[in-house]
């Protein structure tokens, strides 16, 4: 069992649509919370960092982290064509030496 | 802020020969960068991290002669991937942290590397 997981997708939804992109993962011990928007052949960009359980907005997205069921979430509200890329989530604690641990990523096709 | 530099973007070379990847952090210091490699349609490998003055450490199978990895300051570090072969046509994309072992990283826009 990976420590993190993630569903690898597509997942395809029309424009307007609220987005859902779920991790699980194991290690009880994670406490930073990271989500990554990765454009074809670029590089990830930061788009949401959370440290233990709760809830963040920014703008159109808005990240929950859920310790006890060791799941957290990405929304995306009004989704736009322009948020088609692949979605990563990434956890770190002391435990990992705040190395990143990565789910595969998924990939997210917003429909005009 | 926290922007992470990354050149070349792309690259092709011969067989054998050396290619440098460069990545600088522009506007904080780096103290530790992470150099990954992704293949298609798959998540991020880490494969070394480098700290500024010492010597990098490199993940479980990662030959370290063969990427050498330098961090010569608190803004850059390199990648060389020595004696190329066609096996080692990636994606090859750095990171940076900014502040503490916590903090996020920030990326560079990767470097696809073709040997042929």
């Amino acid at each position: 069992q990976k420590e993190v997981e993630q569903d690898p997708g597509p997942l395809s939804v029309p424009e307007g649509a609220i987005v859902s992109l779920n991790c699980t993962y194991s290690n009880s011990a994670f406490q930073y919370f990271m989500w990554y928007r990765q454009y074809s052949r670029k590089g990830p960009e930061l788009l949401m960092y959370t440290y233990s359980s709760g809830n963040k907005e920014d703008g159109r997205f808005t990240a929950q982290v859920d310790k006890s069921s060791k799941y957290i979430s990405l929304f995306i509200r009004d989704s736009q064509p322009s948020d088609s890329a692949t979605y990563l989530c990434a956890m770190s604690g002391v435990d990992s030496n705040y190395q990143l641990i990565w789910g595969a990523g998924t990939k997210l096709i917003i429909k005009p | 802020g926290a922007v992470v530099s990354q050149h070349p973007s792309r690259v092709i070379c011969k067989s054998g020969t050396s290619v440098k990847i460069e990545c600088r952090s522009l506007d904080f210091q780096a103290t530790t960068m992470f150099w990954y490699r992704q293949f298609p349609k798959q998540s991020l490998m880490l494969m070394a991290t480098s700290n500024e003055g010492s010597k990098a450490t490199y993940e479980q199978g990662v030959e370290k002669d063969k990427f050498l990895i330098n961090h010569a300051s608190l803004t850059l570090s390199t990648l060389t991937v020595t004696s190329a072969h066609p096996e080692d046509s990636s994606f090859y994309i750095c990171s940076a942290r900014g502040g503490m072992s916590e903090s996020p990283l920030h990326f560079g826009n990767g470097t696809r590397l073709t040997v042929t």
